[in-house]
């Protein structure tokens, strides 16, 4: 099974809209943190924000905040009042704290596209 | 001041060639990474070090090998180059994560380097 899964391909948000970008994970070890990086077409993988398993409160960072929802093992990002700079790709990524690997799950991607 | 650099950032060579990446972090992180990026984007996990100790070696053809001289660095090298080796390289680090709990670190990552086989 995929760690990680991204089913938006791409998506399209209008200039000073919202924009939730979805992530689903699968894991059975109760201590894991979750990341977003955004890769715009320059190409640097950017850190935007995490989230650990046991935090009780959804991050933000800025703009960014996670839509944490343990039950259902979704972390979705979502962008607030988006802006021509997003338009990027945007991974979604998971590290395990019993994975003595130290290894990191990444997701396919979504890109996003902001129309002026 | 660059926290995870690589050199060089862009590499065209012929098929059948040697060629090497070096990567250097200056954070004092003791894990390193590469990974493989394709045309489609998809990130690809090929080799984890930690405290110059290979941890992860995931399928990857033998070509490829990875030398870790110290913690700080990790460097690449690629025998017998091939058109399907063509991608984008990149470098990470991060600090270990914590046994008593997952670690916040994230990754940072290199700048890429990109890997034309002709």
């Amino acid at each position: 099974a995929q760690k990680i899964t991204q089913t938006q391909p791409g998506m399209f948000v209008q200039e000073k809209e919202a924009v939730t970008l979805d992530c689903t994970y699968d894991t059975s070890d109760p201590s894991y943190g979750l990341f977003w990086y955004k890769q715009p077409s320059s190409g640097e993988m950017i850190f935007l924000i995490y989230q650990g398993s046991y935090d009780q409160q959804n991050a933000t960072e800025g703009r960014y905040s996670l839509n944490f929802q343990k039950a259902r093992k979704s972390a979705n990002l979502v962008i607030s009042a988006s802006q021509l700079g997003d338009s990027a790709m945007y991974f979604c990524a998971m590290r395990e704290g019993s994975n003595t690997g130290n290894q990191f799950y990444f997701g396919t991607g979504t890109s996003l596209t902001v129309i002026p | 001041d660059t926290a995870v650099s690589q050199t060089p950032k862009y590499l065209v060579t012929q098929m059948g060639n040697d060629k090497s990446i070096k990567c250097e972090q200056n954070l004092g992180h003791d894990t390193m990474y590469w990974y493989k990026q394709d045309s489609k984007k998809f990130l690809k996990i090929m080799f984890s070090y930690n405290n110059k100790e290979l941890i992860i070696n995931e399928t990857v053809p033998n070509r490829f090998s990875p030398k870790s001289p110290d913690k700080a660095h990790l460097n690449l090298h690629i025998n017998s180059l091939e058109l399907g080796d063509s991608a984008v390289y990149f470098c990470a680090s991060s600090h270990t994560a914590r046994l008593e709990g997952i670690s916040g670190e994230t990754q940072y990552f290199g700048p890429g380097t990109r890997l034309l086989v002709l």
